[in-house]
């Protein structure tokens, strides 16, 4: 069965800090990789995304990520840190067969401190 | 373009009450997901539908029934409601032609049962 854990429920860091949010797979096959961001009150937003190809994957608003298959990681990493980015981030495990189901973490509250 | 099309935003319930959440996509998706989000466990697929025709069960399918009415379309139906289905409810599709690609959220239902 396809999972996927994230560590951290809280996260403060300062405005113009360097980020990481972590997360963590099972899958038994490649997955596909997503990160979303929520800000408060509304859905979600896609940062980026992995299938396949290049392991360090770029997304929207400067952030990007990188898949690592022997630690069943897919960490998402910003350099600067803004204080707009404040908001709940999601990891999301997707299967490509099975059913194409979609499974997220519990995700990671990100504070950042002005 | 209007994307994934959830109803009602907002709804209160009594207990005991049904009430069925309508979910529609104009993308031409083969997939359809229905998600709870509660704080701290992140979003827990309830049930969803690979492709028209088809429905499965997801983490947490006790107390609902979905429809997959057409490929446009798919329904969240509570038969009895209880306070513990009180949740922020949200719809999700996604298109599995060519590479694995992400999901498209509607902006939420939230549901309070008293």
């Amino acid at each position: 069965a396809q999972s996927v854990t994230q560590p951290d429920i809280h996260i403060t860091v300062s405005e113009g800090a360097s980020l990481e949010l972590r997360c963590n797979y099972s899958y038994g096959a490649t997955p596909y990789l997503f990160w979303y961001v929520q800000s408060p009150g509304q859905g979600l937003q896609l940062l980026l995304k992995y299938f396949s190809g290049d392991t360090l994957v770029q997304g929207i608003k400067g952030f990007e990520a990188e898949f690592k298959r022997s630690q069943s990681s897919f960490n998402l990493r910003k350099p600067s840190v803004h204080w707009s980015d404040a908001a709940e981030y999601f990891c999301a495990v997707g299967a490509s067969g099975g059913g194409n189901k979609l499974t997220f973490g519990t995700g990671t509250q990100l504070k950042v401190e002005l | 373009n209007a994307g994934v099309t959830q109803t009602p935003k907002f709804q209160v319930l009594k207990t005991g009450q049904s009430m069925t959440l309508q979910c529609a996509q104009d993308m031409n998706h083969n997939s359809m997901y229905w998600y709870r989000q509660d704080p701290g466990m992140g979003l827990r697929l309830i049930y969803y539908s690979a492709s028209e025709g088809t429905t499965d069960k997801g983490e947490v399918p006790n107390g609902y029934n979905v429809s997959r009415l057409n490929k446009r379309e798919f329904s969240l139906r509570l038969e009895s409601a209880a306070p513990s289905q009180t949740s922020v409810y949200f719809c999700a599709s996604r298109s599995l032609t060519g590479s694995g690609t992400e999901a498209f959220f509607g902006q939420g239902t939230r549901l309070t049962v008293v």
